[in-house]
């Protein structure tokens, strides 16, 4: 069955460091893959996709590439401000078929002044 | 933007109460699922429905059931909560097949005692 892997937190970074939250995955056929961040006290909100291999998805500073040969979907952001701090989810739909997601555990990003 | 609105942001129940989560989507979306999310625990799913009076169980149905009279609307019932059932319940909407992303609700935190 279809998997996400990311890696646990949580993350302590300063203001402007940089940022890579590592996620992996096992999938049938071609899945589309997202990123999605839950701020505290609220839902998850969509905060970037990729629907085939080497596709970029960006989203307020945030950049993923999809990584077939690696199965991987990383999250990358040049310079963190205290506002992102949050949790971030990556997760995939698989493309044959089910519209259900698979979601990894999650990574807690803590952002220091 | 889509809009997933959820009927209570916090709720406190008694041990044995009938308890209604209701959560309402504004897209005409087909796709409805309720998830919980627990510490450590990431998202799980409860229900999903992907029409109107259809539903399909996911990975943690016991003690839950769902009713889709409308398509804008999408209930979760607590038959008779316990408190093992205190948790952040969240519901959220996707279009049809091939519209794979998820719309969240800002989540109902339940506190059953």
């Amino acid at each position: 069955g279809n998997s996400v892997t990311q890696m646990e937190g949580p993350v302590t970074l300063s203001e402007e460091a940089f940022l890579t939250i590592n996620c992996t995955y096992t999938a049938t056929g071609y899945p589309s893959l997202f990123w999605y961040v839950q701020y505290p006290g609220e839902g998850l909100q969509l905060l970037l996709k990729a629907t085939k291999a080497d596709d970029k998805g960006s989203n307020k500073g945030f950049e993923a590439t999809y990584r077939k040969e690696t199965t991987s979907f990383h999250l990358e952001k040049g310079s963190v401000q205290v506002s992102d701090s949050a949790v971030y989810f990556c997760a995939l739909s698989s493309s044959g078929g089910s519209y259900i997601p698979t979601f990894g555990r999650g990574t807690s990003l803590i952002v220091h002044p | 933007d889509v809009k997933v609105t959820q009927s209570s942001r916090y709720l406190v129940k008694r041990t044995g109460e009938k308890v209604f989560l209701e959560c309402v989507q504004d897209m005409d979306h087909e796709n409805m699922f309720w998830y919980r999310q627990d510490p450590g625990l990431g998202l799980r799913l409860i229900y999903f429905s992907y029409d109107v009076k259809m539903k399909e169980k996911g990975d943690i149905p016991e003690g839950y059931s769902v009713s889709r009279e409308k398509k804008e609307r999408f209930s979760l019932i607590l038959e008779s909560a316990s408190t093992n059932q205190t948790s952040m319940y969240l519901c959220a909407s996707s279009g049809g097949r091939g519209s794979y992303e998820q719309y969240f609700g800002p989540g109902t935190r339940l506190t059953v005692t």
